[in-house]
C-alpha cells in the first residue's frame, strides 16, 4: 500500500519568505507527526496531531511555525518569515493511533528546505 | 525528559562480520524503544520496536535488539553484515506513560568494507 508522501521533495526559498510543506499520511492513520532533521542530527519532534487537533505542539521552535490538519488527513506545515536556520529536512510520520497505544510511526521521505 | 545517547558516531565493519550498535536511553518509566535505518536520500525505515514483553526483539533484515532495563540500553545487533546494510542508524525512545513523540539519538553511520 501507499506510504506517507510529502511534497515538495525539495524547496529552496529566500530569507523572509513564507513556505508550506505538505504531508499525506497513510490512509486510515489518525495520528500524524512532524519532525525536523538538521544536518548530522537525529529528527527532532515538532508537533503531533490526533485527528484534526494538535495534541502536542511543544516542539515548535517559535510562533513562525504553524501546522494544520483540517480534515484529519492531509497536514500542512507553514513557516513564516523563513530564516537560514530553518534549513533542514522536514519529516512527516503517521500511525494508526497514539504511540502509547503501541502504534509505531511510519515516516515519509521528507522535504528538504533550503533558505538562502 | 527522555533522551537517547548513541555513543558511536561512525562504525566500520567488514562484510560478514558481526555488528553491535549501542543505544542508551534516559526515561523514568518503561520506555518504548525503536531502531530506524536511513539510507541516503531516503526516509526512516523501522527496523524493530519494543513496547513490552520479551526483551529480545527480532526485526527486519536479520537485525535484533535487546532491552536491558538495568543498563538502560537497547543495543542493535546483526550476526553477519551485508554491504547493503551501510546506512545511518537511529535509536529512538517514546514515552510510555503519556505523550506520543519520539526522541531520537544523533545516529550512527555504518560503513561496510568489502
Amino acid at each position: 500500500g501507499a506510504g506517507v508522501s510529502q511534497t515538495p521533495s525539495n524547496k529552496v526559498t529566500e530569507k523572509g519568505k513564507y513556505v508550506e510543506l505538505r504531508c499525506d499520511p497513510i490512509s486510515g492513520h489518525t495520528a500524524l507527526y512532524w519532525y525536523r532533521q538538521s544536518l548530522g542530527q537525529g529528527p527532532e519532534f515538532l508537533i503531533y496531531f490526533q485527528g484534526t487537533g494538535a495534541a502536542d505542539d511543544s516542539g515548535l521552535p517559535n510562533d513562525r511555525f504553524f501546522a494544520v490538519r483540517p480534515e484529519g488527513s492531509v497536514s500542512t506545515l507553514k513557516i513564516q518569515r523563513t530564516e537560514r536556520g530553518d534549513s533542514a529536512v522536514y519529516l512527516c510520520a503517521s500511525s494508526k493511533g497514539p504511540l502509547n497505544s503501541y502504534n509505531e510511526q511510519f515516516f515519509g521521505p521528507g522535504t528538504r528546505l533550503t533558505v538562502l | 525528559a527522555q533522551s537517547v545517547t548513541q555513543p558511536d558516531i561512525h562504525i566500520t565493519v567488514s562484510e560478514g562480520a558481526s555488528l553491535e550498535l549501542r543505544c542508551n536511553y534516559s526515561y523514568g518509566a518503561t520506555p518504548y524503544l525503536f531502531w530506524y535505518v536511513q539510507s541516503p536520500g531516503q526516509g526512516l525505515q523501522l527496523l524493530l520496536k519494543y513496547f513490552s514483553g520479551d526483551t529480545l526483539v527480532q526485526g527486519i533484515k536479520g537485525f535484533e535488539a535487546e532491552f536491558k532495563r538495568s543498563q538502560s540500553s537497547f543495543n542493535l545487533r546483526k550476526p553477519s553484515v551485508h554491504w547493503s546494510d551501510a546506512a545511518e542508524y537511529f535509536c529512538a525512545v517514546g514515552a510510555g506513560g503519556g505523550g506520543n513523540k519520539l526522541t531520537f539519538g544523533t545516529g550512527t553511520q555504518l560503513k561496510v568494507e568489502l
